[in-house]
């Protein structure tokens, strides 16, 4: 186990909803990625959280966005969801500085169906 | 742009079976870092090993193996004697170093079956 916590399991959204995904990093962690894998495809890139900031960020548009606290967990809320935003969601923390080149560690991810 | 390739969309084996898994990866860049890892049914990606690029040397790691060749720009990995427990789905990934963030450009996975 990575120390990594992801909540809810799962969540059902219909078309035009919003919805908010939560992430505990690993202790001693201060990073947090978030990663959209769509089904039968790898991971990619949403963005990153440092020190309460996103800096950096993949293609996705604006109405992906996030959050980090003082604790370090984050959150990720999606807006106006369309059906391709049917993905598991994956949160992978890690700690920062040096350049971000510490190993990444994932969650157990968040399952979003929306219909 | 970085890209990784992992042309092997499903492989089939019996226990005790060796099997690898390839990867080739693109980039322009002369330093990087190369992982893997694995997804159980469970969702959740399971670190296994990460490769700094000026480090060539191959790694074992009980039944797991890692041979990375930058000639090729290939980063295979062999299970020997397979287990059911090793069935899932494996990535390759490739990072940047000192980018500002935190980014894993994934193959699109092997998925590894292993039957009794």
């Amino acid at each position: 186990e990575t120390g990594v916590t992801q909540s809810p399991t799962h969540l059902i959204k219909t078309r035009g909803q919003q919805v908010t995904l939560r992430c505990s990093s690993q202790s001693g962690h201060n990073t947090v990625s978030w990663y959209q894998q769509a089904l039968g495809q790898g991971p990619q890139f949403i963005f990153q959280y440092y020190r309460e900031e996103e800096n950096g960020r993949g293609n996705f548009p604006p109405r992906f966005s996030g959050l980090q606290f003082p604790n370090y967990s984050s959150e990720l809320n999606v807006n106006a969801l369309e059906l391709d935003d049917s993905a598991l969601y994956l949160c992978a923390s890690s700690s920062g500085g040096a350049g971000f080149q510490e190993t990444q560690y994932f969650g157990p991810g968040t399952r979003l169906l929306v219909l | 742009a970085q890209k990784v390739t992992q042309a092997q969309t499903e492989i089939s084996v019996v226990e005790k079976e060796d099997v690898t898994l390839d990867c080739v990866y693109e980039t322009r860049d002369t330093t990087y870092y190369l992982f893997w890892y694995k997804q159980p049914p469970s969702g959740e990606l399971v670190f296994l090993i990460r490769r700094n690029s000026f480090d060539e040397q191959n790694e074992i790691s009980g039944r797991y193996s890692w041979n990375f060749q930058k000639s090729t720009s290939s980063f295979n990995f062999t299970i020997t004697a397979s287990q059911v427990v090793d069935s899932a789905v494996y990535f390759c990934a490739l990072k940047k170093v000192n980018t500002g963030f935190q980014k894993l450009v994934f193959g699109t996975g092997t998925r590894l079956l292993v039957s009794p």
